[in-house]
């Protein structure tokens, strides 16, 4: 159990389009999403959390309107990359939170198998 | 600022030995602990959680928790090439407004020699 999968997995596009990166929880509902950007050997960026059905918390300096987060149900996340340039080429990774007992503060994130972004 | 400290490594050991990876944290009030694992180029993938102090064992891996001290650590019995990895701790720190985040540790890189 506890599955999140990603589309699409990797992804090229030219400089100034916008890209949508799709993110779900297949067999739970997740309390929270959260996307995540690395470079390459580099650790793992927090960009924004996303609660269903509200708007999303970006993490400072990350821009809210260029990296657009929509969270439609308790299984799917959107991330938009918009207007992109080749320094937003990225490892892009989705993380859903399960409930696993009655207590925030123990719930377990579950990560997606990531989306590779290149930027031309 | 609340922090997760790893040593980056890498650490090398040979292939059946026992790898020991260590974590502390600053936030005493964190409830719960996390290990993943992330081979290069891949997301990462959990491994163990632990919220009790003391052992938790699962197959070949052992997650300890030590509260008072502030230390989490990861041991791999008969570790295999396949273990090779960034091995990734994470805490889980409230954020404000009755929200809880993961902060990660940077990793240390495991290296498996046959």
């Amino acid at each position: 159990g506890a599955v999140v999968s990603q589309h699409p997995s990797w992804v090229i596009c030219k400089s100034g389009t916008s890209v949508k990166i799709e993110c779900r929880s297949l067999d739970f509902q997740a309390t929270t999403m959260f996307w995540y950007r690395q470079f390459p050997k580099q650790s793992l960026m927090l960009m924004a959390t996303s609660n269903e059905g509200s708007k999303a918390t970006y993490e400072q300096g990350v821009e809210k309107d260029k990296f657009l987060i929509n969270h439609a149900s308790l299984t799917l996340s959107t991330l938009t990359v918009t207007s992109a340039h080749p320094e937003d080429s990225s490892f892009y990774i989705c993380s859903a939170r399960r409930r696993t007992s009655g207590v925030l503060s123990t719930d377990t994130q579950y990560f997606g198998p990531g989306t590779r972004l290149t930027v031309l | 600022q609340k922090e997760v400290e790893q040593n980056s490594g890498p650490l090398s050991v040979p292939e059946g030995a026992i790898a020991s990876l260590n974590c502390t944290y600053s936030d005493r009030g964190s409830q719960s602990f996390f290990w993943y694992r992330q081979y290069s180029g891949k997301s990462p993938e959990l491994i163990m959680f632990i919220y009790s102090n003391g052992d938790k064992e699962d197959g070949r891996f052992t997650a300890q928790l030590n509260k008072a001290s502030q230390y989490v650590s990861l041991l791999i019995r008969d570790s295999q090439p396949s273990d090779s990895a960034t091995y990734l701790c994470a805490v889980n720190t409230y954020s404000g407004a009755g929200s809880y985040q993961l902060t990660f540790g940077k990793g240390t890189k495991l290296s498996v020699i046959p």
